[in-house]
């Protein structure tokens, strides 16, 4: 069965540094979003992304995120300078002709110190 | 915006009862309504949803209710069995927000066997 996958799994960064997280969204999917979750917190959105541009990001994702979609394949959430409160886990996820439903990779966990 | 409620935040039944996750949700053009299974070092899998237009969907063991009246929609597992255990998300997305996924904040289940 066809999945979402993310690499790294696990990132440990140092405050101020960029980092860039990948994802391979299901192969046929049109769609693709970023959400976060911090330790002990909900899961939270923050970018959706289709036919090449950003469809609808939230107060999170300021200057300091970018997302970009470079290949026919990856999907790649960039930080610029990471601050301490990135600490979170984050996923990529992904959806095809049925926008609504979203498939979600295992994550990458991202620690800042 | 949106925001989901969801209750209990931990749960523990002993194998073979049945298990009630709650949600509420506040936007009434909310029309998307999965659920998702969390593991352990997993990320969330979807493990059932339903759409506005129906009041109740079930997957063998798995079903979810919604009320659109009362914004409020339920996950039900019977015969509950200790792979069972694992975090459990609600969500509710709409037409109008490129189908962002907001989550509620995670029921965690446990089977006792």
């Amino acid at each position: 069965e066809p999945e979402v996958t993310q690499t790294p799994s696990h990132q440990v960064t140092q405050m101020g540094q960029e980092v860039i997280l990948r994802c391979v969204p299901i192969s046929n999917h049109l769609y693709f979003y970023w959400y976060r979750q911090i330790l002990g917190q909900k899961v939270e959105f923050l970018v959706s992304f289709y036919n090449n541009e950003i469809s609808e990001k939230s107060e999170i994702f300021d200057d300091q995120f970018s997302v970009e979609r470079p290949d026919g394949s990856n999907f790649t959430l960039k930080i610029r300078s990471t601050k301490l409160e990135d600490s979170a886990m984050y996923f990529c996820a992904s959806s095809g002709l049925i926008q609504e439903t979203q498939y979600f990779g295992p994550g990458t966990r991202l620690l800042v110190l | 915006g949106e925001n989901v409620e969801q209750h209990p935040s931990t749960l523990s039944v002993q194998e073979g009862d049945s298990a009630v996750i709650k949600c509420t949700y506040s936007d009434s053009a909310s029309n998307y309504f999965p659920w998702y299974k969390q593991e352990l070092g997993k990320g969330p899998q979807l493990i059932i949803d339903i759409r506005s237009n129906v009041g109740e969907k079930k997957d063998q063991r798995i079903a979810v209710t919604l009320n659109k009246t009362a914004k409020h929609f339920s996950l039900h597992i019977t015969e509950t069995q200790p792979e069972d255990s694992a975090v459990y998300f609600c969500a509710a997305s709409s037409t109008d927000s490129s189908y962002k996924l907001i989550f509620g904040s995670g029921t965690r289940l446990l089977v006792r066997p």
